[in-house]
Parts: structure tokens; sequence; C-alpha cells
């Protein structure tokens, strides 16, 4: 079955301190991996995407996620955490043609210590 | 260039009623989906359009549907609600062929609220 866990739902750390939120996956195909961050009663903004190519993804915000195939894994990164950072954070993947169909894990909301 | 619009963004409903929402994608896209999000089920896929033509549609009940027009234009509708319903909606748009390596740009939503 196709499926995406993020095992962490609550990750609190300290301003300054770095940042690793876990997510592995399950999927059939070749899979296209993306993190999006979801700030109190807004939509979804995409933070960075692996479709190919080098593992490790740069994205905004100063985040980044390494692709790992073997653990089947697309851990989100950040070197050092802002106030701002605090939101929830989704793990997606689908495949080439998969329409739209993203699957996505149930979330880790991370919250920011000053 | 303006995001993904939807509208409204609060609704309250009882249960029985129907309901309609919309989705205007970002200028150019053509691929519209949308999504069911909850706190105990969490993002779930309900269906996507392209060209006025439903492509793809996640395991949801036959009173979730929706259309899209010729202007790329999405809604959709919830009949016969039902408490379980209450959820936020979200509606994303890509640039072409709507495939997981086109981006998807996601909307603010419309939060429903089922009474």
């Amino acid at each position: 079955a196709q499926s995406v866990t993020q095992p962490d739902i609550h990750i609190t750390v300290s301003e300054g301190a770095s940042l690793e939120l876990r997510c592995n996956y399950s999927y059939g195909a070749t899979p296209y991996l993306f993190w999006y961050v979801q700030s109190p009663g807004q939509g979804l903004q995409l933070l960075l995407k692996y479709f190919s190519g080098d593992t490790l993804v740069q994205g905004i915000k100063g985040f980044e996620a390494e692709f790992k195939r073997s653990q089947s894994s697309f851990n989100l990164r950040k070197p050092s955490v802002h106030w701002s950072d605090a939101a929830e954070y989704f793990c997606a993947v689908g495949g080439r043609g998969s329409q739209g169909n993203l699957i996505f894990g149930k979330g880790t909301k991370l919250s920011v210590k000053p | 260039k303006a995001g993904v619009t939807q509208t409204p963004r609060y609704l309250i409903k009882t249960r029985g009623q129907q309901v309609t929402l919309s989705c205007s994608p970002i200028s150019g896209h053509r691929s519209v989906s949308w999504y069911q999000q909850t706190p105990g089920q969490g993002l779930q896929f309900l269906f996507e359009y392209f060209s006025e033509t439903q492509r793809n549609k996640g395991n949801f009940p036959g009173r979730f549907s929706g259309r899209q027009f010729s202007n790329s234009r999405s809604e959709m509708n919830v009949s016969t609600l039902e408490l379980g319903d209450s959820a936020l909606y979200l509606c994303a748009s890509s640039f072409t062929l709507g495939g997981a390596e086109e981006t998807q740009y996601f909307g603010p939503g419309t939060r429903l609220l089922v009474l």
C-alpha cells in the first residue's frame, strides 16, 4: 500500500537549535517527494521537492531534505530554527502521471521555544 | 501573479444541506486538485480535473462531486452534508499535466463546519 509516515506528531525545539523532521514512505513506483508547510489557518506552501538527481535538495527558508532510497526516507532538516518556523509540516509522495493525487503524511507540528 | 483563490473562506451548514465551494487556479494553470483535511484523517485526495475532465478520483462517496470550467476554475459540491464532512477543503493547481512532477500550488482553503 502507498503511504507516508511521519513518526513525530509534535516536536519542540529551541530557537537556534537544529531540526530534523522524519518522513518514511511506501510507494510502488519511482517516488516524487515533497515537503509542505502549513501555518495556522493557511493553505500549504511548498518547501522543497525531489524528483531525481542529487539526493540532497535545497528548499526555501533554509530547509533541506535528503532522499535515501535504501531507507525509504526523505527527512527534512534545518541547521538553525527561527521562531517563525513554528507550523505544521507535511511530507507527501506522488508518482509520475499520478495526476494530482499526492499522498500526505499526518504531519508534524513544530513548536519553537524562545 | 495571483495565487490560488478559494471562496468562501468559511462556511457553516447544517446536516442534510448541500454546499458548493469554488477554486480559481493560478493564471495559466489547467489542472486543479481538491483535498480534504481533517484532524483525524489528515489530508486526503478528492479528485483532479484537467481541461474540464475528471482524470483521477479519491476514495470518497458519490456525495462529493466536482467540475471544471473552460477557464480552469473549479467547483466542488457536497450533497446531503454529514457532520463528518466538517473539514478544511484545499484546492491546488498545477501548470500542465497535473502529474506529481508538476508542482502543485495550494490555496488557503475553505473551512466548512457542519452542524
